[in-house]
């Protein structure tokens, strides 16, 4: 079974620029989470989709962050335009039910 | 929001010594406790979890114990390894979400 693929691995940007990031799920998982993970700090939650509905996105910052989710499978998160502040790794995670699996994570760092 | 703490931060023990590390979490309504482990560079994966109708859990080194009452669950390593050096995270979930702790990075010295 194949896990939770994220792409781009990393990417480097010059502030003010736009970036986007790309989750692909596990198959059959109705969950998808993404969360932002800076150094030395445990995953802090930005949004979770049940299916296609965002049902949490109380962390999301939404002056500059979007995500989307069509047809309740593949999900990409953007910023526009990003800061210093958000170098970071972004993790997406699918769950069925409670068990959580994560991709590898993007490392984003902004320059 | 889930508020959960982890105790302790950082902790370092001799090889083939025993490491326990403690989440206290908020909401009463949790019922599924996960730990995960993250090794430098490389995603969470889950090692072990329990669930509210169960107090204590067991496979192989790892166990997790769960005090809902006292709200706080721990993981317990025996017979620690170099290779269980690790950042380990407690992450009960609250209204559905995983709320994640701050980590305790465990070193194992050899």
């Amino acid at each position: 079974e194949a896990g939770v693929v994220q792409s781009p691995r990393y990417k480097i940007i010059e502030k003010k620029q736009p970036v986007a990031f790309w989750c692909n799920p596990i198959s059959g998982h109705n969950t998808l989470y993404w969360y932002r993970q800076n150094l030395g700090q445990g995953p802090e939650l930005l949004i979770r989709y049940e299916n296609e509905e965002a049902v949490d996105d109380s962390q999301l910052p939404k002056d500059r962050f979007s995500a989307e989710r069509l047809k309740g499978v593949d999900s990409t998160l953007k910023i526009q335009p990003a800061e210093l502040g958000d170098s970071a790794v972004y993790l997406c995670a699918s769950s069925s039910r409670v068990q959580a699996f994560f991709g590898q994570g993007t490392r984003l760092t902004v320059v | 929001g889930e508020n959960v703490e982890q105790h302790p931060s950082t902790l370092s023990v001799q090889e083939g010594d025993s490491a326990v590390i403690k989440c206290t979490y908020s909401d009463s309504a949790s019922n599924y406790f996960p730990w995960y482990k993250q090794e430098l560079g490389k995603r969470p994966q889950l090692i072990i979890d329990i669930r509210s109708n169960v107090g204590e859990k067991k496979d192989q080194r790892i166990a997790v114990t769960l005090n809902k009452t006292a709200k706080h669950f721990s993981l317990h390593i025996t017979e620690t390894q170099p290779e269980d050096s690790a950042v380990y995270f407690c992450a009960p979930p609250g209204a559905g979400k995983s709320t994640f702790g701050d980590g305790t990075t465990l070193t194992v010295k050899p």
